[in-house]
């Protein structure tokens, strides 16, 4: 098993800004998911991200708003751009290693 | 893309007694895993149980049993012996090599 540490646990930010949300594995990891969970409701993957290589979107999230970096096998960032209300949410990372997979402890934000 | 339904929004059990969760998958691969994981208030994902798609074996962890039809994409999570500290959102996730989706959740409640 492997252990994701992400930070920040939450914040509040100002609509207009950005938000980077990292990422830190203690194994080496070829393959990062990134999510976005709304409250009550299920994980909407964003995007994967391999190391060395651009990260793949799902169908409605674009590179622009939510570009991601995998500068290499132990860490990933995620960053809301030009954020709104709508982009409030909890953004969790993820990954695999042999037959497991994990998780992070999640991010909250709150767009003011 | 891969898809995983969970049927159920919310479930209920009185304690001690037994309840099955459902959830149906669709692929076109052939080696893939599935999960079910636990989300308590504090987010963690918590893993509950693991089955890989070529055992046929169903898998089992104390309490927990997952009843897997491969030929059906079924794979439903029996929780026997209820316990209070079982209440969570319960989700269905499939994992193949490049690729890990959830299926929107079922709020599971322990009655005492």
């Amino acid at each position: 098993s492997a252990v994701i540490s992400q930070k920040p646990s939450r914040d509040i930010c100002q609509r207009g800004t950005s938000l980077t949300i990292q990422c830190q594995v203690d194994s080496q990891v070829t393959m990062m998911f990134w999510y976005r969970q709304q409250p009550g409701q299920s994980l909407t993957l964003i995007a994967t991200a391999n190391q060395g290589s651009e990260a793949t979107y799902e169908s409605g999230f674009v590179i622009d708003k939510f570009p991601i970096s995998r500068p290499n096998l132990t860490f990933s960032t995620l960053t809301v751009s030009n954020m709104s209300p709508e982009d409030s949410s909890i953004y969790l990372c993820g990954s695999t290693l042999n037959t497991e997979a994990f998780f992070g402890q999640g991010t909250r934000l709150t767009v003011v | 893309a891969q898809t995983v339904t969970q049927s159920q929004p919310e479930m209920s059990v009185q304690e001690a007694e037994t309840v099955t969760l459902s959830c149906t998958y669709d692929t076109s691969e052939s080696d893939y895993y599935l999960f079910w994981y636990k989300q308590p208030p504090s987010r963690q994902m918590i893993l509950v149980i693991r089955q890989e798609a070529y055992k046929q074996q169903n898998a089992t962890e104390n309490r927990f049993s997952v009843n897997f039809q491969k030929a059906a994409k079924s794979f439903s999570l029996k929780i026997s012996d209820s316990q209070l500290g079982d209440a969570a959102m319960y989700f269905c996730a499939y994992r193949s090599a490049g690729d890990m989706r959830f299926g929107a959740g079922t709020r599971l409640t322990v009655k005492p």
